[in-house]
């Protein structure tokens, strides 16, 4: 089975700081895996994903994502954070199949 | 592209109605999902369509639950007869075939069964 897990439900950061939200997750062979955002009273916003290549991806908005394989981890990153980057944040992994299996989220909240 | 268009955006209904949610995904897509939200259980797959054939309905919760797409461009999820633990953010996605493809979802569907 697989599994995703944000340890963190939440995190506050001040704006420009860098931002970081963690994932790891657990998964039978090659993972692709997901970040989404999602601000209130809307749907999940796709962010970027890792399927093969280089470690490190860019996404929307600023964001990037680093990819550990050995530490089964995939953490979210913004150089320097905005208010409007408040929101909650999914991390989600697939297998060889249809299946995404979303972590819990975690809340982001950046003060002026 | 519109987007994944899901419709009515609230629902208020009393237990036991009859109540069903509309789904149109990305023209071109071939993979559709139904998932529910809830503060206690997160995000939660209901039911997979590819090519408009339900592939795992296993997370559909009961019977009360069904779901059809009858052509490429149109999906419903309905609930009959509806229960008050049935209150969730009921979400659309589409994406293409391939465990590589971001899903594209919709703005959900607020339900709220009184």
């Amino acid at each position: 089975a697989q599994s995703v897990a944000q340890p963190e439900d939440q995190v506050n950061v001040a704006e420009g700081n860098p931002l970081t939200v963690k994932c790891t997750y657990s998964v039978s062979g090659n993972p692709y895996l997901f970040w989404y955002v999602q601000y209130p009273n809307r749907g999940l916003q796709f962010l970027l994903k890792y399927i093969t290549g280089d470690n490190l991806v860019k996404g929307s908005y600023g964001f990037e994502a680093e990819f550990n394989k050995s530490q089964t981890s995939f953490h979210l990153k913004k150089p320097s954070a905005l208010v409007s980057d408040s929101a909650l944040y999914f991390c989600a992994v697939r297998g060889n199949d249809y299946k995404l299996s979303f972590g819990a989220g975690t809340t982001v909240t950046v003060r002026a | 592209d519109a987007g994944v268009i899901q419709s009515p955006r609230h629902e208020v209904t009393e237990m036991g109605q009859e109540v069903t949610l509309r789904c149109k995904p990305i023209s071109g897509h071939n993979s559709l999902f139904w998932y529910r939200q809830t503060m206690m259980r997160g995000l939660e797959l209901l039911i997979y369509f590819n090519n408009n054939v339900p592939i795992d309905d296993s997370g559909m919760p009961e019977d009360r639950f069904s779901a059809k797409m009858p052509n490429a461009s149109f999906s419903t999820l309905k609930i009959q007869p509806s229960e008050p633990r049935d209150s969730a953010v009921y979400f659309c996605a589409s994406s293409f075939t391939g465990p590589g493809n971001e899903q594209f979802f919709g703005p959900g569907t607020r339900l709220t069964v009184l």
